[in-house]
């Protein structure tokens, strides 16, 4: 049972463009969110994260948009550089509970 | 501050042997997780301590269990392993909140 989901394995972006990577989920009980970045062989970097009180998270060029109602989240990077070619992961856990339940990953590939 | 650290960062054993993975947490930071990485799974949780007590434990086997020692360290054990165990072992620190840091992992091959 996948409580959280990330529909695209691959996403390519010219870059200088916006990316846009997706992630919906199922538990009701997920209150809070977040985003990691990761590289092979290393451990996943966090990026940015939101609560459920809230729609919108924006720090520098990375935002994070939640929509409670339909369990769906969104990371949005403007503009895309080389840098942010990497696994993306969403995760999400419940309020006080440590545990991240973790998407698969989208891979995500900026080209020059 | 230092980050995450894990040791070692690779490992080779074989079917039915024993092996424990190290974890040092971010200076301060008193909750310590372990996922497990592995291609068709993806990063599943294995289990998370704070203040030496385990609070969480996800759905594996008893033949991973760990443990953490009052200055946070943590330790990850697995006995009996199977080819199956074979994967990427990621700890991660917080200080309680749902903003976990990770380490570098430790990349397992059973043999």
């Amino acid at each position: 049972d996948q409580q959280v989901k990330q529909n695209s394995p691959s996403l390519s972006v010219q870059e200088g463009r916006i990316s846009i990577l997706n992630c919906d989920y199922t538990n009701s009980m997920f209150d809070y969110f977040l985003w990691y970045k990761k590289y092979p062989a290393e451990g996943p970097t966090f990026l940015i994260s939101i609560s459920s009180i809230k729609d919108k998270n924006e720090d520098g060029r990375f935002t994070v948009f939640l929509n409670k109602s339909a369990k769906h989240l969104s990371l949005h990077i403007v503009p895309s550089q080389p840098g942010d070619s990497a696994v993306y992961f969403c995760a999400a856990s419940a309020l006080g509970n440590e545990k991240l339940t973790f998407g698969t990953g989208t891979r995500l590939t900026i080209i020059p | 501050k230092a980050g995450v650290t894990q040791t070692p960062r690779y490992l080779i054993k074989t079917r039915g042997q024993q092996v424990t993975l190290s974890c040092s947490p971010i200076s301060g930071h008193r909750s310590v997780s372990w996922y497990q990485q592995t291609p068709g799974q993806g990063l599943q949780f294995l289990f998370e301590y704070f203040s030496e007590t385990q609070r969480n434990k996800g759905n594996f086997p008893g033949r991973f269990s760990g443990r953490q020692f009052s200055n946070s360290r943590s330790e990850m054990n697995v006995s009996t392993l199977e080819l199956g165990d074979s994967a990427l072992y990621l700890c991660a620190s917080s200080t309680g909140g749902n903003e976990q840091f990770f380490g570098p992992g430790t990349r397992l091959t059973v043999l």
